[in-house]
């Protein structure tokens, strides 16, 4: 069973430009969520994705936007890039909800630098 | 809202040693509680959750935690540390009755094992 995947794995941008990231969920996931580490703080979460649909979202700017698509994989889009941007994003995926709780199972990160 | 406290942003155990990470949680409903690991440029592990059954929780690697609601903490333990337990350690809590379960983490501590 292939895990939760992401890409790129490093990532360096300048003030200013936009970036896609990637993440496919684990098979049989629908719900996958998206977090921003800053360096040396805790992950920070920024909005999740439920059946196409934004379901929940973090305090972050309209500038970070997403997707997710049919096979439930999701993009996260971040617009007019700052300094502060630059973190490690991690996404997670959760299997089809029972109505307790659903684990989260993190991909490896995208490393986003800007300049 | 939610939060976690880390107490501690780095501890230092010998290696054979107790291993203690504390964490005290925050939250108006009953929340559902984690420990994180993370290794150097990878992503989050899962290590144990509690999730309202038994208060007492065993994970991997030899680690296990306990809920104890009348302090608000869920400390994480580990009898006899191992080289391979340096890394960092994220406590992280959730609501049980969401709808989205967005983890809030705790910053993080950093366990160094000494041979």
């Amino acid at each position: 069973e292939t895990g939760v995947t992401q890409s790129p794995t490093h990532l360096i941008k300048t003030r200013g430009q936009q970036v896609t990231l990637r993440c496919s969920s684990q098979s049989g996931h629908n719900t996958v969520s998206w977090y921003q580490q800053a360096l040396g703080q805790g992950p920070q979460f920024i909005f999740q994705y439920y059946r196409e649909e934004e379901n929940g979202r973090g305090n972050f700017p309209p500038r970070f936007s997403g997707l997710q698509f049919p096979n439930y994989s999701s993009e996260l889009n971040v617009n007019a890039l700052e300094l502060d941007d630059s973190a490690l994003y991690l996404c997670a995926s959760s299997p089809p909800r029972t109505g307790s709780y659903n684990e989260q199972f993190f991909g490896p990160g995208t490393r986003l630098t800007v300049l | 809202a939610q939060s976690v406290t880390q107490l501690g942003s780095h501890v230092s155990v010998s290696e054979g040693a107790l291993v203690l990470l504390r964490c005290n949680y925050s939250s108006s409903v009953p929340p559902y509680l984690f420990w994180y690991v993370q290794y150097p440029n990878q992503g989050l592990q899962l290590l144990l959750k509690y999730t309202s059954a038994a208060t007492l929780v065993k994970g991997i690697n030899g680690f296990e935690a306990e809920f104890k609601k009348s302090e608000t903490s869920f400390h994480l333990t580990k009898p006899s540390a191992h080289m391979s337990d340096a890394a960092e350690y994220f406590c992280a809590v959730t609501n049980s009755g969401g709808s989205n379960y967005k983890l809030t983490f705790g910053k993080g501590t950093l366990l160094t094992v000494n041979p």
